[in-house]
């Protein structure tokens, strides 16, 4: 079974250049996350979609970062523009909710640097 | 809001030493779950914990959730150099949606 693919992997850019992240989940899993993880840091939620609906969007800094999850199944997470404190690890889960242990597929990640 | 918080941040053992990293939530937690990332890697899950007082074992591994669903500690025992990573405990919280928020992690490194 195929785990949850994240591209690219690693990202750098300038600071105002705009970057966006894929992320395709495991087969079946309706619940999608995008986290954000510092360096020695536990991840941080940006957005959590259950299907297609976004059930939590409070973290995600919406003046310059935004989400989308077409079809209920591969999701994109866009920054524009991109600023210096933006250099993290942006990682991808996938759940299948609903059942009795809500474990959490993490993808590899995609390591952006903004200079 | 809650916050979920890890002591320690760091612990180097010698390898065969025990070790024990503690997760405390400043709410009531529906439950638990714990994940370890190994250096470079991503957060790989190991267990989930539901009901008060709960006691789990992986061969080393203890886990345990606190009566008042506030807590939970993993104890590894006899460590060895593969359990070397950060263990981050994740407490969910029941909305609509069962809400996890992850703690900041526990580093361990285990020298041979």
């Amino acid at each position: 079974e195929a785990g949850v693919v994240q591209s690219p992997r690693y990202k750098i850019i300038e600071k105002k250049q705009p970057v966006a992240f894929w992320c395709n989940p495991i087969s079946g899993h309706n619940t999608l996350y995008w986290y954000l993880q510092n360096l020695g840091q536990g991840p941080e939620l940006l957005i959590r979609y259950e299907n297609e609906e976004a059930v939590d969007d409070s973290q995600l800094p919406k003046d310059r970062f935004s989400a989308e999850r077409l079809k209920g199944v591969d999701s994109t997470l866009k920054i524009q523009p991109a600023e210096l404190g933006d250099s993290a690890v942006y990682l991808c889960a996938s759940s299948l909710w609903g059942g009795s242990v809500n474990e959490q597929f993490f993808g590899p990640g995609t390591r952006l640097t903004v200079l | 809001g809650q916050q979920v918080m890890q002591i320690p941040q760091y612990q180097h053992v010698q390898e065969g030493e025990d070790f024990t990293t503690y997760c405390n939530s400043s709410t009531t937690l529906s439950n638990i779950q714990w994940y370890k990332q190994r250096p470079g890697g991503h957060p790989v899950f190991l267990i989930q914990l539901v009901k008060s007082g709960e006691v789990k074992k992986q061969k080393r591994l203890t886990f345990q959730f606190g009566e008042a669903k506030k807590n939970s500690s993993l104890h590894i025992t006899a460590t060895q150099t593969t359990d070397v990573g950060t263990y981050f405990c994740a407490g969910g919280e029941k909305t609509s949606y069962d809400k996890v928020i992850f703690g900041p992690g526990t580093s361990l490194s285990v020298i041979p």
